[in-house]
């Protein structure tokens, strides 16, 4: 099946900074993006849908500003957590699909941010 | 609002038992629905997905069962083993649209 990788897979950062986390889908084209997020023992829960070549769709509720997602290539789209604090801790989840009539989306392993 | 309602929160099994796992869905627009497994620290991984078409797809040890009439679908892993422990996903998208809907989840234990 499709890779997709996420890097890095864990991060600690300290209050008020900026942390970016890297999506590759690595043996296919993701026209299509989405960046998740997953509290412990709970569902996952869309942040944004992005396409490649064109600005992010952020689901209601989810600050823009703060999550800045960036879709630069077929192959890579970047989450930038701003100025991050203690309750943006979490588990980031990325998943890529190619095209637009495919129903598979491949998710990345994910990346622990855990903000001190 | 849950677009998606899955049950049961947890499931233990004994090895060799056959957990069932179930979802209702509300919005008759979906028509793609996907069970994804997750093993703790890492994403999700797709098993199996049915369209509303059909009743059941089957795939090795993985079996969805599809019930168009009352709007719910659910997963029977046969032959249930301790690596099948851990967190299940049902998920569902629209014709028109890309983003998945996912259930909460089920914490699956097969013990040994």
């Amino acid at each position: 099946g499709a890779v997709v990788s996420q890097h890095p897979s864990r991060v600690i950062c300290k209050s008020g900074t900026s942390v970016k986390i890297e999506c590759r889908s690595l043996d296919f084209q993701a026209t299509t993006m989405f960046w998740y997020r997953q509290f412990p023992k709970q569902s996952l829960m869309l942040m944004a849908t992005s396409n490649e070549g064109s600005k992010a769709t952020y689901e209601q509720g989810v600050e823009k500003d703060k999550f800045l997602i960036n879709h630069a290539s077929l192959t890579l789209s970047t989450l930038t957590v701003t100025s991050a604090h203690p309750e943006d801790s979490s588990f980031y989840i990325c998943s890529a699909k190619y095209g637009p009539s495919t129903d598979t989306q491949y998710f990345g392993p994910g990346t622990r941010l855990t903000v001190l | 609002q849950q677009q998606v309602k899955q049950s049961p929160q947890s499931l233990i099994v004994q090895k060799g038992g056959i957990p069932i796992i179930n979802c209702a869905y509300e919005n008759t627009a979906f028509d793609y629905f996907p069970w994804y497994q997750q093993f703790p620290g890492k994403g999700p991984a797709l098993l199996i997905a049915i369209r509303p078409d059909v009743s059941e797809k089957k795939e090795g040890r993985f079996t969805i069962s599809f019930n168009k009439s009352a709007k719910q679908f659910s997963l029977h892993i046969m032959d249930s083993q301790p690596g099948d422990s851990a967190t299940y996903f049902c998920a569902a998208r629209k014709t028109s649209g890309s983003r998945l809907t996912f259930g909460e989840g089920t914490q699956l234990t097969v013990n040994p």
